[in-house]
């Protein structure tokens, strides 16, 4: 089975500042990965995803994430956040033979002015 | 405008009486799951329908039921709810239009409780 690992459960970064996002995979063949963004009271949203080809991909609200297979990694990177960036965010993975999608438990963002 | 509905928001219940939490989605996507979300656990599916009459389970499917009858509706049923079902709950559609793996878009979440 599959398991997705976020190390950090809580971040606080300053406006402006530089986020970096965890995110582990255990899983033996290609994952479709997948970041997604949960402010408070509301559901979830897509941020990005990667099946496959350029690892580094691009998302929406200026978010990038770069799969890394030989570290089994797919990390969330934003240059500067901004304060409506404050939410949790969830790592996901699925696998290619069924359509299981497995979340990792979470990071939350704090972001201070 | 394009949605994912659930009813109700918020439910408190007692141990052992049954109930449902509906899901509607007006996208017509084939593609429909639940999901519960529990602190420090994330969210875990716990039932999947790849269309009408074709469900499967996820990863914590004990004490629970679906139905896929029609396309845009995909009800969670607890037929003897417990305490330790006392979750938020969120339903999820997708279009499987190329790959299942489509973006997913998610309901508002419902909220149960279980004493």
């Amino acid at each position: 089975a599959q398991s997705v690992t976020q190390p950090d459960i809580h971040i606080t970064v300053s406006e402006g500042a530089s986020l970096e996002l965890r995110c582990n995979y255990s899983y033996g063949a290609t994952p479709y990965l997948f970041w997604y963004v949960q402010s408070p009271g509301q559901g979830l949203q897509l941020l990005l995803k990667y099946f496959s080809g350029d690892t580094l991909v691009q998302g929406i609200k200026g978010f990038e994430a770069e799969f890394k297979r030989s570290q089994s990694s797919f990390n969330l990177r934003k240059p500067s956040v901004h304060w409506s960036d404050a939410a949790e965010y969830f790592c996901a993975v699925g696998r290619s033979n069924d359509y299981k999608l497995s979340f990792g438990a979470g990071t939350t963002v704090t972001v201070r002015a | 405008e394009a949605q994912v509905t659930q009813n109700p928001r918020y439910l408190i219940t007692v141990t052992g009486k049954k109930l449902t939490v509906t899901c509607s989605q007006n996208m017509n996507h084939e593609y429909m799951s639940w999901y519960r979300q529990d602190p420090g656990l994330g969210l875990r599916q716990i039932y999947y329908s790849m269309n009408v009459e074709v469900t499967d389970k996820g990863d914590v499917p004990e004490g629970y039921k679906v139905s896929r009858k029609e396309k845009r509706n995909f009800p969670l049923i607890l037929e003897s709810p417990s305490p330790n079902q006392t979750s938020l709950y969120f339903c999820a559609s997708s279009s499987q239009a190329g790959t299942v793996y489509n973006e997913q878009f998610f309901g508002p979440g419902t909220r149960l409780t279980v004493l």
